[in-house]
């Protein structure tokens, strides 16, 4: 079965430190999202790709945040200047035109000290 | 008021019990109906899409109530392995609007 891979699956940064999170999401996808976890919390949307743009974010989603398709098969969110509120789990996920092949990574915790 | 509202939990249920799980969503707008499972430290995992006439998937049966933006999953004969998270989600699905909407989630936990 197809899968979206998340790379790394654990990092550790210092506050104000820039990081990049990678995925792959599956290969004839066309949506592209990245979404957010703070332990215990609810799994909240951040941004999504489309065409090489992003055609919606979140309020969270602000001026730290970027994200970038480099190749073809790459997709990735940058955090220029990390906060420790920024810890939490980054699931990156695709899904097709129907938007009910939604698939998730299996996540990157990032945790800021 | 929350967008989609859950009972956190936790359901505590012995095996073979059958539990039921709601929602309500406040967006009359929204279009798409899910229920996700979550595993602790996982990513979430589509379970099942909740379509108008409501729909079974083998044990689990899903209900949705446009007029009452109210969503159900229905689990018979539960199984050890049915511990999870349970996640309400729905999606406007309106012109370049696909992000989804998450419940915090409701807690199963089935006990031998």
């Amino acid at each position: 079965e197809p899968e979206v891979t998340q790379t790394p699956s654990h990092q550790v940064t210092q506050m104000g430190q820039e990081v990049i999170l990678r995925c792959v999401p599956i290969s004839n996808h066309l949506y592209f999202y990245w979404y957010r976890q703070i332990l215990g919390q609810k799994v909240e949307f951040l941004v999504s790709f489309y065409n090489n743009e992003i055609s919606e974010k979140s309020e969270i989603f602000d001026d730290q945040f970027s994200v970038e398709r480099p190749d073809g098969s790459n997709f990735t969110l940058k955090i220029r200047s990390t906060k420790l509120e920024d810890s939490a789990m980054y699931f990156c996920a695709s899904s097709d035109s129907s938007n009910y092949g939604y698939t998730f990574g299996s996540g990157t915790r990032l945790t800021v000290v | 008021r929350k967008e989609v509202e859950q009972d956190p939990g936790p359901f505590n249920v012995p095996e073979g019990a059958t539990v039921a799980f709601n929602c309500t969503y406040s967006n009359s707008a929204s279009q798409s109906f899910f229920w996700y499972r979550q595993d602790c430290r996982k990513e979430p995992k589509l379970l099942m899409s909740v379509y108008s006439s409501g729909n079974e998937d083998g044990r689990f049966t899903a209900q949705l109530n446009r007029a009452s933006q109210y969503i159900s999953l229905l689990i018979r004969d539960s199984k050890l392995s049915d511990s999870a998270t349970y996640l309400c989600v729905v999606n406007r699905l309106d012109t370049g609007r696909r992000a989804l909407t998450f419940g915090s989630g409701t807690r199963l936990q089935v006990q031998p």
